[in-house]
């Protein structure tokens, strides 16, 4: 158990739909950080947040967004969902300054 | 550019040691991390290692470094059918993002 919460754990969407997926941090924690996880692959790096500021993006399209609240939770929000969206999306959260970062157990999102 | 790269399975059988290999391409990465993934959960961290040790050992674990040819292993001791997962790789880029191998299938014969 490390104390970072993501819900929904599974949710089914159509091509073309958008998804809001959320992620409750550790206590603490004042950066969080979203990772796409395709079938067979190891996690890609989405973007980070670190006090309510995006300060990293890996290589993914604008339609992939995300927001850090003032109680350090987040969301990732995806629009124009399309057929290679159907991932496992992962949260992780840290302490400023700490190396370890704490792992969700993810959302897997389907897209039909 | 960033690259990790692992193999993709390795069969042991309980009670042998298992090593799983990575190698990585970026050299100003200052940590390296090892990650456990069981079945439909995230990921657990297992071990990581600052960029100027060689080595670190952690009850079964030892994980070997060697910055030259940006080689890492992690090596697992008296392996369970527990240890069966799949194992990946991560090192630490700019702005502290983790870049992840494609992950090593570990399965423990009984």
């Amino acid at each position: 158990e490390t104390g970072v919460t993501q819900s929904p754990t599974h949710l089914i969407k159509t091509r073309g739909q958008q998804v809001t997926l959320r992620c409750s941090s550790q206590s603490g924690h004042n950066t969080v950080s979203w990772y796409q996880q395709a079938l067979g692959q190891g996690p890609q790096f989405i973007f980070q947040y670190y006090r309510e500021e995006e300060n990293g993006r890996g290589n993914f399209p604008p339609r992939f967004s995300g927001l850090q609240f003032p109680n350090y939770s987040s969301e990732l929000n995806v629009n124009a969902l399309e057929l290679d969206d159907s991932a496992l999306y992962l949260c992780a959260s840290r302490r400023d300054g700490n190396t370890e970062a704490f792992f969700g157990q993810g959302t897997r999102l389907t897209v039909v | 550019g960033e690259d990790v790269e692992q193999s993709l399975f390795l069969s042991v059988r309980e009670g042998d040691s298992s090593v799983i290999n990575c190698t990585y391409t970026d050299s100003s990465s200052t940590y390296l991390y090892w990650y456990k993934q069981e079945p439909g959960a995230g990921l657990q961290l297992l071990t990581y290692i600052f960029s100027n040790m060689d080595m670190k050992q952690d009850q079964r674990l030892t994980v070997l470094l060697n910055k030259k040819d940006k080689h890492l292993s992690l090596r697992i001791a008296d392996t369970q059918t527990g240890d069966s997962a799949i194992y990946f790789c991560a090192e630490e880029g700019a702005t502290n993002k983790l870049i992840f191998g494609t992950g090593t299938l570990l399965a423990v014969q009984p």
